[in-house]
């Protein structure tokens, strides 16, 4: 079955280590995206990418970084600059292209929790 | 810029009751519009869509219709079930080239029996 697999689905971490949380998809999506969901506040962009080897910043991006070695990956490390890293976090996907509309999928997400 | 603003919730509803979560948007150009539904522990599916005015989407008996003159996308039910408890997100996807996404805060539903 295609879909997007996030792992673990449970972090824990010490405040000031980094954390990588991970994305893989077999959808052959070439649009990658993480958001951060906190209570009562949806969803917000961290990072996107469009294309392997490339990446930009949403809106919520720093204390964050990501990588796009492979279509079929997408890394998302929380950085102990991240001053709020506890959150729930989904990794999502989506074809791209201006001839049709392209609704996101979404993993299962990653609960982070920073003590 | 963009933004959806979504009924406070929770609702809570008894099984078979009618349903009806609100939802507008402010928005530049056409955008596409979407439900999506999350439920405890789980990332969000897509529930329904609608790509232009007057579209309907419809998906599992939850319809919601592109309403471009009152910018608005409401989500309709005619019979809820217990199993429908979750919460649902409305969004929308501007038609610029990145196509960005911008969701509503969700709207949590009870259904009780």
């Amino acid at each position: 079955d295609g879909g997007i697999t996030q792992s673990p689905k449970y972090l824990f971490r010490k405040e000031g280590q980094n954390v990588t949380l991970s994305c893989e998809q077999n959808l052959n999506h070439d649009a990658m995206y993480w958001y951060r969901q906190d209570p009562g506040q949806g969803l917000r962009l961290i990072y996107y990418s469009q294309i392997v080897n490339d990446f930009q910043k949403g809106d919520i991006a720093e204390g964050y970084s990501v990588s796009r070695e492979k279509k079929e990956s997408f890394p998302l490390t929380v950085t102990s600059a991240q001053k709020n890293p506890t959150a729930f976090y989904l990794c999502a996907s989506s074809t791209t292209g201006q001839t049709r509309v392209h609704e996101q999928y979404f993993g299962p997400g990653t609960r982070l929790t920073v003590t | 810029g963009n933004s959806v603003t979504q009924m406070e919730g929770p609702v809570t509803l008894s099984e078979e009751a009618f349903l009806t979560i609100n939802c507008t948007y402010t928005a530049t150009g056409y955008p596409s519009l979407f439900w999506y539904v999350q439920y405890p522990g789980e990332g969000l599916q897509l529930l329904l869509k609608a790509t232009k005015a007057d579209d309907k989407g419809s998906n599992k008996g939850f319809e919601a219709t592109y309403r471009k003159e009152t910018t608005s996308f409401h989500l309709e039910k005619g019979s809820v079930q217990v199993s429908d408890s979750a919460v649902y997100f409305c969004a929308l996807r501007d038609s610029g080239g990145y196509q960005k996404v911008t969701f509503g805060t969700g709207t949590k539903l009870q259904v009780i029996p």
